[in-house]
């Protein structure tokens, strides 16, 4: 059974750069997609991007200027870092992993298991 | 902001069905995106319930169901229980600038 564990600091200066990592356990990381998702009173749930095994990379646009998400396989790890921050940052952040079902030429991704989530509070 | 919306609150006695909709636009659930939905227990990470509109992971159990029609979804919960009481949100993806994953505005059910 697969399980998700994220790990970071958990106060981070504004403009400074938020680092995550999330380790998987009882599965590899060389299949499925690898999720970071996040969730704030005044947003609600967001999605942040995802890594496939191969390295390729996809993220939300409203993001993409300041995330980055990368893989460490021999860890079993996957990683997430947000440039540049701000109080509106300020999330419970959680890893996930990605499956995806195909059908007509179109492939739709569900989040299935999540990690337990971390508080990460932008504050100087 | 969240382009898929949910009523905040519903609620219903034991044993009662309750539904939840969840609307969207001609750019995500109008364009035929498939809808998941998930599950989040009180300090709790989401789990997830339904995926691809009607489909229950192995554990979850058959009174919990999801539709799709149009531009809207829903997942109704049949024979309402306490353990039931959290926070449901859907998922689906949007296809308008540059596509994405969306979540709703959530909806805490709450067990009379």
């Amino acid at each position: 059974q697969v399980q998700l564990q994220e790990s970071g600091p958990g106060l981070v200066k504004p403009s400074e750069t938020l680092s995550l990592t999330c380790t998987v356990s009882g599965g590899s990381i060389r299949t499925y997609y690898w999720s970071w998702l996040r969730q704030s009173p005044g947003k609600g749930l967001e999605w942040i991007g995802h890594v496939y095994s191969s390295g390729s990379t996809e993220y939300n646009p409203s993001l993409k200027s300041r995330v980055t998400i990368s893989l460490d396989m021999p860890k079993n790890q996957f990683s997430l870092k947000v440039r540049s921050v701000t109080a509106a940052d300020t999330a419970v952040y959680y890893c996930a992993r990605g499956r995806m079902s195909c059908s007509g030429g179109s492939c739709y991704e569900r989040f299935d298991p999540w990690g337990q989530g971390t508080l990460v509070t932008v504050s100087s | 902001q969240s382009v898929l919306t949910q009523p905040p609150s519903v609620s219903g006695a034991p044993g009662q069905r309750v539904t939840i909709s969840c609307t969207g636009s001609r750019s995500n659930i109008g364009a035929g995106h498939d809808v998941h939905w998930y599950q989040q227990l009180p300090g709790t990470a989401p789990k997830l319930l339904i995926y691809d509109n009607n489909n229950r992971p192995s554990g979850v159990p058959d009174r919990f169901s999801g539709s799709k029609s149009g531009s809207s979804a829903s997942l109704a919960i049949i024979g309402l229980q306490a353990e039931d009481e959290a926070d449901y949100y859907c998922q689906s993806y949007d296809s308008s600038l540059s596509g994405s994953n969306v979540f709703g505005t959530g909806t805490k059910v709450t067990v009379l």
